[in-house]
């Protein structure tokens, strides 16, 4: 299995609303990542774990919260979200992280839209 | 700092030409680089990678890369192009960070396969 899953593929909320996106993988990677896609622009990366540990948040508001309970799950709980918030969310995985030349496994992303 | 410039926003090739997508990098050390493709509405997928072993990189799809020192040079190649390479694709490098690493995105290049 060489798959990394997010769910939800879309998410519509508002300003005021709590939510969360999951990503799961099963091939016993030990890095998971968090990256941001706006239409027409490149993968921005928000966080980075590593054997469980965040390893950087790219100064990343406080509005994302990201949690890692184990090895292989990985959420990104949001609250109060602006409207330019509104992107496609994508997680990646790789073999630890500990690596400079790791193959990054990505799952489809979380179209979110924030109203 | 490590970073990746790429050269052409956009690219038209007609079904059977060549396929040139051209990336520069700037790091302080031999860097690893990498070229993922995303197709519309797709995840994000490793095509090849550069790690020193080897200066002529051969990916999936046929496709290649050559990593030129002198030029600080990481292009992407094709012999013939086919309808399905149509695509955004994207030259990757990779940088340490707080114990780990990140991987930072170019701009990307949206390759246009005219029948």
């Amino acid at each position: 299995d060489t798959e990394v899953t997010q769910t939800p593929k879309h998410l519509v909320m508002g300003m005021t609303n709590k939510k969360s996106l999951k990503c799961e993988q099963h091939m016993g990677h030990r890095a998971m990542y968090w990256y941001k896609q706006k239409a027409k622009k490149p993968p921005e990366l928000m966080f980075v774990y590593s054997y469980e540990k965040l390893s950087i948040n790219e100064s990343v508001p406080s509005r994302f919260s990201p949690e890692c309970p184990n090895s292989s799950l990985l959420n990104l709980h949001l609250h109060a979200l602006q409207p330019e918030d509104s992107a496609l969310y994508l997680c990646a995985s790789s073999r630890t992280g500990l690596g400079d030349n790791e193959k990054l496994f990505f799952g489809s992303g979380t179209q979110l839209s924030v109203l | 700092a490590q970073s990746v410039t790429q050269l052409d926003s956009h690219v038209s090739v007609s079904e059977g030409t060549p396929v040139l997508l051209r990336c520069n990098y700037s790091s302080s050390y031999s860097p690893s680089l990498f070229w993922y493709v995303q197709h519309p509405n797709k995840g994000l997928q490793l095509l090849l990678k550069y790690t020193s072993a080897a200066t002529l990189v051969k990916g999936i799809n046929g496709f290649e890369a050559e990593f030129k020192k002198s030029e600080t040079s990481f292009h992407l190649t094709k012999p013939s192009a086919h309808m399905s390479d149509a695509a955004e694709y994207f030259c990757v490098v990779s940088a340490p960070a707080s114990g780990t690493y990140k991987y930072i995105f170019g701009t990307g290049t949206r390759l246009k396969v005219l029948a």
